[in-house]
């Protein structure tokens, strides 16, 4: 079974403080992880894959198989960043459900 | 990117009747379909996932006889409420997979009084 955990229903932190949003997941095999990004009243919209292990609007995400972790990270907040952000994982291989974990408010304040 | 639709964005209906919902993919094709569904302020919860020319699979707790899904062709998928009630009111969003990621469709915001 796979499973997201998102410890932080909501994380508030000032503009330009360093955001970090923690992700963990279990899965026995080899999982794709992906951090989603809701912004209000707008549709689910992909932020970061770690198999791109690209740079979106200043966010980054390591995955790190020994801790089974995924967090999102980037080093000054900025007030458009405030939205729902869901870590999600699928398994690798063929078009597979994805489970999400059960997201993180990020509020940022001026 | 690819571009997933959803038919109607809101709807309002009477407890005991039916709702059909719409989910079409705009520039691709998409063999397989994701519906989930997302109650206010908690995360998407996966209901069923609808393959083209097949039976859909339900996930467990999901009632298959009241939550009617079609795959009619590779560009459209539809799920039924069938008998609303007001505990199905809910945001229904459907999905589509690619290699690397998976598509959303906006939502269907489904209100049952």
């Amino acid at each position: 079974a796979q499973r997201v955990t998102q410890p932080e229903k909501l994380l508030s932190v000032f503009k330009g403080a360093p955001v970090e949003l923690k992700c963990n997941y279990s899965y026995s095999g080899s999982p794709e992880l992906f951090w989603y990004v809701q912004y209000s009243r707008q549709r689910l919209q992909l932020l970061l894959r770690h198999i791109s292990r690209e740079s979106i609007k200043g966010f980054t995400a390591d995955l790190n198989k020994g801790e089974t972790s995924f967090h999102l990270k980037k080093p000054f907040a900025q007030e458009e960043d405030s939205a729902m952000y869901y870590c999600a994982l699928r398994p690798s291989g063929g078009y597979q459900k994805v489970t999400f974990g059960i997201g993180t408010k990020l509020q940022v304040i001026p | 990117g690819a571009v997933v639709s959803q038919h109607p964005s809101w709807v309002i209906c009477k407890s005991g009747t039916s709702v059909k919902i719409e989910c079409r993919s705009l520039d691709f094709q998409a063999t397989t379909m994701f519906w989930y569904r997302q109650f206010p302020k908690q995360s998407l919860m996966l209901m069923a996932t609808s393959n083209e020319g097949s039976k859909a699979t339900y996930e467990q707790g999901v009632e298959k006889d009241k939550f009617l899904i079609n795959h009619a062709s590779l560009t459209l998928s539809t799920l039924t409420v069938t008998s609303a009630h007001p505990e199905d009111s809910s945001f229904y969003i459907c999905s589509a997979p690619s290699p690397g990621e998976q598509y959303f469709g906006p939502g269907t915001r489904l209100t049952v009084t």
